[in-house]
Order: structure tokens, then C-alpha cells, then sequence
């Protein structure tokens, strides 16, 4: 069955104090593992596509990484501002559709 | 560039009483077209998709569906809602023919509550 677990559910870090989120997945053929950024009242915004592991990209403070069982978003030196819940999903070439995880919600203090 | 919309933002219905959200895609012909639901605390959990007008799937059995009468707009709708409804209604679209399977992007949301 295809799946997504994401931990921790919250994380509450600093400003300017480094951290990882995970993203746990089991899916019968990866299209694609999605990271998107969602604000209170919104909708998800989306952030990075990785589609095979070893790959890596970066948006100012963010880095995903993706490997064959699970992805981590590294966020450095964070800031209030990137206080959100994070989502990441998985596509499954085999049904077609978007697998999402439950989201870890981030608290950035100032 | 493509812009998602959704209207209402917020809505509040008594049990019992029609729904019709509505979503429209700009810049962008022939694109897939999702409807998500979000319950507070949990993941998103698709609903409808559609790959082109008046072809739906429905992926979860409930008194909600959905039309696609135009290229770019998708509609869902209740006869009854129940209090079970309530929740934050998403609709996204991702480009054809990649399928639902790639990049998904995501409209401002509407927040349901049936009272």
C-alpha cells in the first residue's frame, strides 16, 4: 500500500537554529516526491519536485533531499517567517495520484 | 503565468442545505483539475479529478460531486450537506498529460463549516 509518514507532526526550533524534517515513504513506483509549504487558512504552496534519489535542490533556506526510502527538508538558520506546516507527497506512477503525508508543522521563535 | 481561484473563501451552511464551490484555472489549457478535502490535524484527502470537461472520478463515496462544464472550471457540490462536510476544501490543478501523478498546484482554499 502506498504510503507517506512525515515526523516529527511539530517542531519548534529558535531562529537561526538549524534542523530536519522527515519524510517516510512506501509506494509502488516513485513519480516524483513533492514538498509544499502551507500557511494557516491556505493552500499549499508548493516548493520542490525530487524524482530520483541522490538529487538535491535548494530555495534560500530550504535543501531537500530525496533517497530510496525517505526525503528530508533541511532548513537552515530559520527564520519566524518559515513558521508553516510542511506537507510532502509522493506520486505513484501506478495509480496515478498524489500520496500525501500528514504535514509537520513548523514554529520558528524569534 | 497560471493563477487557481476558488469562491467563496468561507462559508457557513446549515445541515441539510445545497453546496456549490467553485474553481477556476488561468493560463493554462487542458489542465487536470482536483478536489481535496482537509480535516483539521490531517492529511489531504482527494475527493474528485478530472482530465477533461464532464469526465469525473470520484475517489471516496459521499454525498458530494463534482462537474467540469468548462475547460478551466470545476465545480463540487452537495444536494444535503451533512456535519461531517465541514472542513477546508482545496482544488488543484497539474498539466496534461503528465497525469496526477506530477506537480499538483494548489488554490487559495475554502472553508466549509455545516452547522
Amino acid at each position: 500500500e502506498d504510503q507517506v509518514t512525515q515526523s516529527p507532526e511539530a517542531l519548534r526550533l529558535q531562529e537561526g537554529e538549524s534542523s530536519s524534517l522527515n519524510c517516510s515513504y512506501t509506494v509502488s513506483g516513485l513519480r516524483g516526491l513533492f514538498w509544499y509549504r502551507q500557511d494557516p487558512g491556505k493552500g499549499p504552496e508548493f516548493l520542490f519536485t525530487l524524482y530520483s534519489a541522490g538529487e538535491e535542490k535548494e530555495k534560500e533556506r530550504l535543501k531537500a533531499t530525496l533517497t530510496k526510502k525517505e526525503s528530508f527538508l533541511h532548513i537552515t538558520a530559520p527564520k519566524p517567517e518559515d513558521s508553516a506546516t510542511y506537507l510532502c507527497a509522493v506520486g505513484s506512477s501506478n495509480t496515478g495520484k498524489l500520496i500525501f503525508g500528514q504535514g509537520t508543522t513548523l514554529q520558528v521563535k524569534p | 503565468s497560471q493563477t487557481i481561484h476558488q469562491w467563496p473563501a468561507t462559508l457557513v451552511q446549515p445541515v441539510g442545505s445545497p453546496l456549490s464551490l467553485e474553481c477556476t484555472v488561468e493560463g493554462t489549457s487542458n489542465p487536470n483539475l482536483y478536489w481535496y478535502r482537509q480535516a483539521a490535524g490531517r492529511g489531504l484527502q482527494l475527493l474528485f479529478y478530472s482530465v477533461g470537461i464532464g469526465q469525473i472520478s470520484s475517489e471516496v463515496p459521499q454525498n458530494l460531486s463534482a462537474s467540469r462544464p468548462q475547460d478551466r472550471q470545476f465545480i463540487l457540490s452537495s444536494k444535503k450537506l451533512l456535519l461531517s462536510d465541514s472542513g477546508f476544501y482545496l482544488c488543484a490543478w497539474s498539466a496534461a498529460p503528465s497525469g496526477g501523478a506530477d506537480t499538483q498546484y494548489f488554490g487559495p482554499g475554502t472553508r466549509l463549516t455545516v452547522l
